[in-house]
């Protein structure tokens, strides 16, 4: 059974810091691994989707990188702003059917 | 294009009353993912589906839960003899395919609370 676990929990930050937010997968037999952010009260925007075959993937200030072997991965957010305050979650596809397994998230605060 | 629509966004039951939770996928899309989000806790999925199909109810609770997903008008997952541990935020997604690469589309929720 596939498990997802997100370090650290909560994380603070003043604005223009590079960070990193640390997803951990148990089950190396991923179809793919997608980073989400969340917003109190909304729903969960698609940040970023790797394959399995990928190692990473780049959209504007955000890079998640995937290690199957190792059971990891990260995103890297460049420059941080306040309007990057949230919650980020990362999920794990374990086969076709886009069925997947989230982490408890990270949820990041950036102070002006 | 529309995004995912999910309603009502708060709906407030009694215990022993039933829930019923509508979602509309994006425009094209035939693929509908349930998940529930309980306080403190990560998304779990429960159910998906494909118009006029249940294709996985792993994560679904044996009793009480049932999703459709007809072929005209939205799904709904219903809640039946709703009780204080039902109380969540739901959420709906969708997909244009089930390929293990399509992005999935999320709803903003239904946040049941349950008295």
């Amino acid at each position: 059974k596939q498990e997802v676990t997100q370090i650290p929990a909560a994380l603070s930050v003043p604005e223009g810091e590079n960070l990193v937010l640390n997803c951990s997968f148990t089950d190396s037999a991923i179809y793919n691994l997608q980073w989400f952010r969340q917003d109190p009260g909304k729903g969960l925007t698609s940040l970023l989707l790797i394959q399995s075959s990928q190692r990473e993937q780049t959209s504007g200030r955000l890079n998640a990188s995937l290690d199957k072997s190792s059971g990891r991965s990260t995103l890297y957010i460049a420059a941080s702003q306040p309007g990057d305050s949230a919650t980020y979650l990362c999920a794990g596809g374990l086969n076709a059917g886009n069925m997947l397994t989230f982490g408890g998230g990270t949820r990041l605060m950036v102070k002006p | 294009n529309a995004g995912v629509m999910q309603n009502p966004r708060h709906l407030v039951r009694r215990r022993g009353q039933e829930a019923r939770l509508r979602c509309s996928p994006m425009k094209g899309h035939s693929h509908v993912y349930w998940y529930r989000q309980l306080p403190e806790e990560g998304l779990k999925f429960m159910v998906y589906l494909q118009k006029e199909n249940i294709i996985d109810e792993s994560g679904m609770p044996k009793e009480r839960f049932s999703a459709e997903f007809p072929k005209e008008g939205p799904s709904i997952l219903r809640i039946q003899q709703v009780v204080r541990g039902d109380s969540a935020a739901y959420f709906c997604a969708s997909s244009l395919q089930a390929a293990t690469n399509e992005k999935l589309f999320f709803g903003s929720g239904t946040q049941l609370s349950v008295l």
